[in-house]
């Protein structure tokens, strides 16, 4: 069974521009979760989408939104990239919602000029 | 609000050792979940052990075991017999009506 797969795996972006980073979850897996890692802040979770619809969200400015397909891939959009979003972001995949069983992606390194 | 805490930033141990990450939480939910996950050096999570916060009994899974003791709000991670392929980062993490993690523990083994 494949694993959950991110693409790009490694970006760099300047300062204003916008990026989308794509995720395609474990086959069967209908939740999709997002994360964003720094050394400063650490593991931060950013919003959940299940069956198409975001179920939950975090403490992230509007700059951030996702989105998920009928086929359980998501997207992550950053607009107006600034120095902070420098990280990496990690998307999980899980069976049913609100469950901490997540099956994790190997992660989209941003780096923000 | 919801809090977890994990207080060794950095532990080294010796092969075959066993050796216990600790983890305190805080929440004022009565049904929460909590996990622990390992993060190698490629950057993935890898789901280790679950408990639930009306489990009775402690979880194991193989070689991993979390101490539970819900009165000292502790989710300690216990790893039996350790191995060089368990370096890594080790997150705590519980599951409310969110999910927060710790800020995480670099285990090192030495040979």
């Amino acid at each position: 069974k494949a694993g959950v797969t991110q693409t790009p795996r490694y970006l760099i972006k300047t300062r204003g521009q916008q990026v989308t980073l794509s995720c395609s979850p474990i086959s069967g897996h209908r939740s999709v979760s997002w994360y964003q890692q720094t050394p400063g802040q650490g593991l931060q979770f950013l919003f959940e989408y299940f069956s198409e619809t975001q179920r939950n969200k975090g403490n992230f400015p509007g700059r951030f939104s996702g989105r998920q397909f009928s086929n359980s891939r998501s997207e992550m959009n950053v607009s107006t990239l600034e120095l902070g979003d420098s990280a990496l972001y990690l998307c999980a995949s899980s069976q049913r919602l609100n469950t901490g069983e997540l099956f994790f992606g190997e992660g989209s390194r941003l780096t923000v000029l | 609000a919801q809090k977890i805490t994990q207080t060794q930033p950095g532990m080294f141990v010796q092969e075959k050792e066993a050796v216990t990450l600790d983890c305190t939480y805080d929440t004022s939910d009565q049904s929460y979940g909590l996990f622990w996950y390992k993060q190698p050096s490629s950057g993935e999570m890898i789901f280790l052990i679950y408990q639930g916060s009306y489990d009775e009994q402690n979880a194991t899974e193989g070689r991993y075991s979390l101490n539970f003791q819900k009165a000292r709000k502790s989710a300690n991670l216990v790893i039996s017999a350790s191995q060089l392929g368990d370096s890594a980062m080790y997150f705590c993490a519980m599951k409310a009506s969110k999910i927060i993690f710790g800020s995480g523990t670099r285990l090192s083994i030495r040979p």
